[in-house]
């Protein structure tokens, strides 16, 4: 099956700081979706991409689909105590027809204050 | 508008028992998943199904049952708990169509087997 491949798996950063993750994948993916989980809840949409080279921002974030299709990176700048929490990437293949996710092992963000 | 809801929240069960998640949608999604989080993993497909009255096997479909007999809601039922299947659980809804195919996700049910 498909595999996803997140980097870092986890990262302890000082406010202020900016954060970069990301994601590959063994095959290509037609869209690419980045979630934030905050703890006791699901995950929660944050960017999706849909075009291999599209660069898209909401907010502080900004996420990369990569040129060759297999990857994708999140960044955010200026993290403040509220970005805490777990951010997953989930890849999309049209092709299975079930529009069903391929999610990343996640990236556990803690900002110290 | 409530989005994806899922009843209950918690659950203890022993093993050999049986229960029923639900998930309610009221967004007129086609599309409605059910996936578990295993602690340090993504989630991972159980079912899913493209519309009502439809269902299809995912990653990992065993030991679970699934209907989906009104657009609106989707149901995961275990047969007979087993420890291996103390997770939670996440159920999320699509449109189907699109783009966009952006997947949205109720609040998770805790699952304890003993």
């Amino acid at each position: 099956g498909q595999q996803l491949n997140q980097s870092p798996q986890s990262m302890f950063i000082q406010e202020g700081e900016d954060v970069s993750m990301n994601c590959t994948s063994s095959s290509i993916f037609n869209t690419w979706l980045w979630y934030k989980q905050d703890p006791g809840e699901g995950p929660v949409l944050l960017i999706a991409l849909y075009k291999a080279g599209e660069l898209t921002s909401n907010g502080r974030l900004t996420a990369q689909f990569g040129i060759t299709r297999k990857d994708s990176f999140l960044n955010i700048s200026a993290s403040i105590p509220s970005d805490v929490g777990i951010y997953f990437c989930a890849g999309l293949n049209m092709d299975t027809g079930r529009r069903a996710l391929t999610f990343g092992s996640g990236t556990r963000l803690q900002v110290q204050p | 508008n409530a989005g994806v809801t899922q009843t209950p929240k918690f659950r203890v069960l022993k093993t050999g028992q049986s229960m029923t998640l639900l998930c309610a949608q009221d967004m007129n999604h086609e599309y409605m998943y059910w996936y578990r989080q295993d602690p340090g993993m993504g989630l991972r497909l159980i079912h899913y199904s493209v519309g009502e009255g439809t269902t299809a096997k995912g990653e990992v479909p065993d030991g679970y049952n699934v209907s989906r007999l009104k657009k609106q809601n989707f149901l995961l039922g275990l047969e007979s708990a087993a420890p291996s299947q103390t997770s939670v659980y996440f159920c999320a809804s699509s449109s189907g169509t699109g783009p966009p195919y952006e997947q949205y996700f109720g609040p998770g049910t805790r699952l304890t087997v003993t």
